[in-house]
């Protein structure tokens, strides 16, 4: 079964500053799909980045970004010039190639921006 | 786009009472719905994956005739709570996803409340 950690619980940074969030996951599979998702304190869940892991290189979303490595099984986000409307909880997300549809979620992080 | 939107938004009912909750692609035909469960700052549980037109496959340790699946359609899913208890209060999400993507699309959540 597939595992991800998210060894951070929470995290504050200085708007406009940078922030890097950790996440490692574990699984014996190929091909498989990675996510960052944000639930902000309106508990929508929005998704804000996704690597395949057949693809080197790094997904990138405006002020968001990816580290992928894959030998070291982590992908940790980047948040760039952070703004207040960043503030949420972090959910790192792993699934599993054709035929495996069930997404495993993170335990989270909860970033606080500082104005 | 991909919107998913879920009715209601806030329910309360009394205990050992039914209380249904939809969750609809708005934008897009959905293949496969999923519902989950989070626990105030928690991750997100999933309950049960459904497809269109077939019955659900529910997670081990959720009680599937408690929580009734019905995907009639491929724009619509509901999650029917059968005599609801305290116990059973929690947030409510659905999730769907589109032909051939991997991520999931989430609507904004339903706090149902037990009393």
């Amino acid at each position: 079964a597939q595992t991800v950690t998210q060894s951070q619980p929470e995290m504050s940074v200085q708007e406009a500053e940078t922030v890097t969030l950790s996440c490692t996951y574990d699984t014996s599979e190929s091909n498989y799909y990675l996510f960052w998702y944000k639930q902000p304190p309106s508990r929508q869940m929005i998704l804000v980045i996704r690597q395949e892991a057949y693809k080197q290189q790094n997904a990138t979303e405006n002020r968001f970004s990816v580290n992928f490595q894959k030998a070291a099984k982590s992908f940790s986000l980047k948040i760039s010039d952070s703004q207040l409307g960043d503030t949420a909880m972090y959910f790192c997300a792993f699934r599993g190639g054709f035929g495996n549809e069930k997404l495993t979620f993170g335990t989270g992080t909860r970033l606080t921006i500082i104005p | 786009g991909a919107v998913v939107s879920q009715h209601p938004s806030w329910v309360i009912c009394k205990s050992g009472t039914s209380v249904k909750i939809e969750c609809r692609s708005l934008d897009f035909q959905a293949t496969t719905m999923f519902w989950y469960r989070q626990f105030p700052k928690q991750s997100l549980m999933l309950m049960a994956t459904s497809n269109e037109g077939s019955k659900a496959t529910y997670e081990q340790g959720v009680e599937k005739d408690k929580f009734l699946i019905n995907h009639a359609s491929l724009t619509l899913s509901t999650l029917t709570v059968t005599s609801a208890h305290p116990e059973d209060s929690s947030f409510y999400i659905c999730s769907a996803s589109k032909p051939g993507l991997p991520e999931e699309y989430f609507g904004p959540g339903t706090r149902l409340t037990v009393t």
